[in-house]
């Protein structure tokens, strides 16, 4: 059964860095791509960029590119997202997803509060 | 830059009933790479439909997915209560590797 286990809620302040983390099981991980949703208060699914673990190539939404970083590590099947500098804009809930055509397994989601 | 656009907003409609959400693309696309989520609130979101019409593993044959071009249809034909959710349409375009999601359409009771 393939799962997608994130970890957990965040509150931080404005300025600060943050990373977080989605440990995937039940499929080989080098072989999928993986990328990141979020959800901002009140709107809706946003697709933020996905990274194919096996080359570690990352493709990042336009709107979103500079703005967060993308990564893998191989040897513990876990994607990341992260910021250097967090925004107050940047509160959401953050959904890993394994991606294909289309999003066929997704994470339990991570809310990340960012305020002073 | 394909922008999906998702009609009504908000459906009102009871347990029992019929519903049809819409969703246009702004130029014609691939059916093979148009998809469904159904998101009810403080879960994940659920792959329903991929494709425009083969139903995700475990999806109730009262879902269908119908359409091509700019033009796909939602369809649920006998609602039950688990099925008031908010419920978006997603494309996925390979070059380069782009995924949108439509604004959403809320089925409340």
């Amino acid at each position: 059964e393939v799962q997608l286990v994130q970890s957990g809620a965040e509150v931080k302040k404005p300025g600060e860095s943050l990373k977080i983390s989605c440990q995937a099981s039940g499929y080989s991980f080098a072989d999928y791509w993986i990328g990141w949703v979020r959800q901002m208060p009140g709107k809706g699914l946003e697709w933020m960029g996905v990274i194919y673990p096996g080359d570690s190539g990352t493709i990042y939404s336009p709107s979103l590119q500079g703005q967060v970083t993308i990564s893998a590590d191989m040897s513990t099947s876990t994607a990341y997202l992260q910021w250097s500098s967090l925004k107050a804009s940047d509160t959401a809930i953050y959904y890993c997803v394994r991606s294909k055509n289309y999003f066929d397994s997704w994470g339990q989601g991570t809310l990340v509060t960012v305020s002073s | 830059e394909i922008v999906l656009t998702q009609s009504p907003g908000t459906l009102s409609l009871s347990p029992g009933e019929r519903a049809t959400l819409s969703c246009r693309a702004s130029q014609s696309v691939s059916s093979y790479f148009l998809a469904w989520y159904q998101h009810k609130p403080g879960q994940a979101p659920r792959l329903l439909i991929y494709g425009a019409s083969t139903r995700a593993t475990g999806i109730p044959d009262r879902f269908s997915g119908s359409g091509s071009g700019t033009d796909f249809t939602l369809t649920i034909s006998r609602l039950e209560p688990a099925d008031f959710a908010v419920y978006y349409c997603h494309y996925y375009a390979n070059s380069p590797r782009r995924y949108t999601f439509g604004q959403g359409t809320n089925l409340e009771i």
